[in-house]
């Protein structure tokens, strides 16, 4: 089956502590995307990707690094820098610029600093 | 900056009732995606609209587009518990290379 798969879909970790975040996708899309939501929230992009080992920034990237190696993973790191890290993560991808091809979402990473 | 607004941003409708979520976006684009959300879960695609005057139906759900207005709506028919959710619209930049999304409608669809 194709799809997107995030994992892992709870974590957990003290305050201080870099954590990564996994996003895998088997669609053969160029394009990948991180976005961060609180509850009741909506969608704000961290990260995007258009092609590998090219990324760019998006609306609240302070304190997230990210890496496109492979077409078919795009992981998130959340560093130690990031204020309050505390949300839910969600991956997405597209064929192509997500302005001209619709975004597919994973399940998503539920991620508790304390 | 491109800006999505959506209204109401809390919807609680009986069932059986009919109602209208909005969308509006402050720059030209043609073509508008809309969303479902389900509590604790990850985003669903319900349409893609992708010209001006474009109108998608699924079950009791339509949506449509008016880019002169940059305006687009989400019409609820009839509705029934099983559409109690969260709805977004979200929009593409004007380099194509990204969208952006409107703040959620949640609806709570009440016997």
């Amino acid at each position: 089956d194709g799809g997107i798969t995030q994992s892992p879909k709870y974590l957990f970790r003290k305050e201080g502590q870099n954590v990564t975040l996994s996003c895998e996708q088997n669609l053969n899309h160029d394009a990948m995307y991180w976005y961060r939501q609180d509850p009741g929230q909506g969608l704000r992009l961290i990260y995007y990707s258009q092609i590998v080992n090219d990324f760019q920034k998006g609306d609240i990237a302070e304190g997230y690094s990210v890496s496109r190696e492979k077409k078919e993973s795009f992981p998130l790191t959340v560093t130690s820098a990031q204020k309050n890290p505390t949300a839910f993560y969600l991956c997405a991808s597209s064929s192509g610029g997500a302005g001209y091809y619709e975004q597919y979402f994973g399940p998503g990473t539920r991620l508790t600093v304390t | 900056e491109l800006k999505v607004e959506q209204n109401p941003l809390f919807l609680s409708m009986q069932e059986g009732k009919n109602y209208t979520i909005y969308c509006n976006y402050s720059t030209t684009s043609d073509r508008l995606y809309w969303y479902r959300q389900d509590p604790g879960k990850s985003l669903e695609s319900l349409f893609v609209l992708l010209s001006n005057g474009a109108v998608k139906q699924e079950g009791r759900l339509m949506a449509s587009l008016d880019t002169k207005a940059r305006l687009s709506t989400l019409h609820i028919t009839a509705a029934v518990h099983d559409l109690s959710a969260t709805y977004f619209c979200a929009v593409p930049e004007t380099s194509g290379s990204r969208l952006t999304f409107g703040e959620g409608t949640q609806l709570t669809v009440n016997p």
